[in-house]
């Protein structure tokens, strides 16, 4: 089976340039979360979705970042503009919670660069 | 809540000794958690997990103890391995089991 499937896998863009991060979720699964990565601040969650509704966006850092679910099978995470400290791995990972528990399965990471 | 990650703790470790890796978790409601193991370049992985009716639960060579009174989570590695070498997150869940929340992490080094 495939997994979570993310692109780019690498990006280096300029401070103030449009980044777009997409995402393919496990089929099946109804739930995709977005992670931000960084050795400063961890894993933190930045939004997640369930049956492509955001549910929590609380973790989106300010009005720059933008998260889209169209359809169960896509998800994009957009940063307009971008700033340097926005350097960082977004990981985009899915689900299907359970009673018993909500396992989450991860991407491989889009590693974002900004200068 | 969130975990800031100003610093994180590395184990090493003996290739062949068993490794105890230590999480604390925050939130006394969560009833299901889980460990993940991240390679470097790589997306976190699932490891093992655990309901909060249980104490201990074994996979092959990992065994996760949970004690709910102080709200700790351990792994237990087995004859540890160089390929065990990564970082070591636990996560809970909470709010309906949609929401899951990561901690710091912990680096496992393996010493051959």
């Amino acid at each position: 089976d495939a997994g979570v499937i993310q692109s780019p896998r690498h990006e280096v863009t300029e401070m103030g340039q449009e980044v777009t991060l997409r995402c393919k979720p496990i089929s099946g699964h109804n739930s995709l979360f977005w992670y931000r990565q960084t050795m400063m601040r961890g894993l933190e969650l930045l939004i997640y979705f369930n049956n492509n509704v955001p549910i929590d966006d609380s973790g989106m850092p300010e009005d720059r970042f933008s998260a889209k679910m169209p359809n169960a099978s896509f998800s994009t995470l957009k940063i307009q503009p971008s700033e340097p400290r926005d350097s960082a791995v977004y990981f985009c990972a899915s689900s299907f919670p359970s009673g018993t528990g909500n396992t989450i399965y991860f991407g491989e990471g889009s590693w974002l660069t900004v200068v | 809540g969130e975990n800031v990650g100003l610093h994180l703790p590395t184990l090493s470790v003996q290739e062949g000794d068993n490794s105890i890796i230590n999480c604390a978790y925050s939130n006394s409601a969560s009833d299901y958690f889980i460990w993940y193991k991240q390679e470097s370049g790589k997306g976190p992985q699932f490891i093992i997990d655990i309901r909060s009716n249980m104490d201990k639960r074994q996979g092959q060579r990992v065994t996760v103890l949970l004690n709910k009174t102080v709200k700790h989570l351990s792994l237990q590695i087995a004859a540890t391995q160089p390929g065990d070498s990564a970082v070591y997150f636990c996560a809970e869940n909470g709010e309906g089991y949609q929401k899951v929340t990561f901690g710091t992490g912990t680096k496992l080094q393996v010493i051959p």
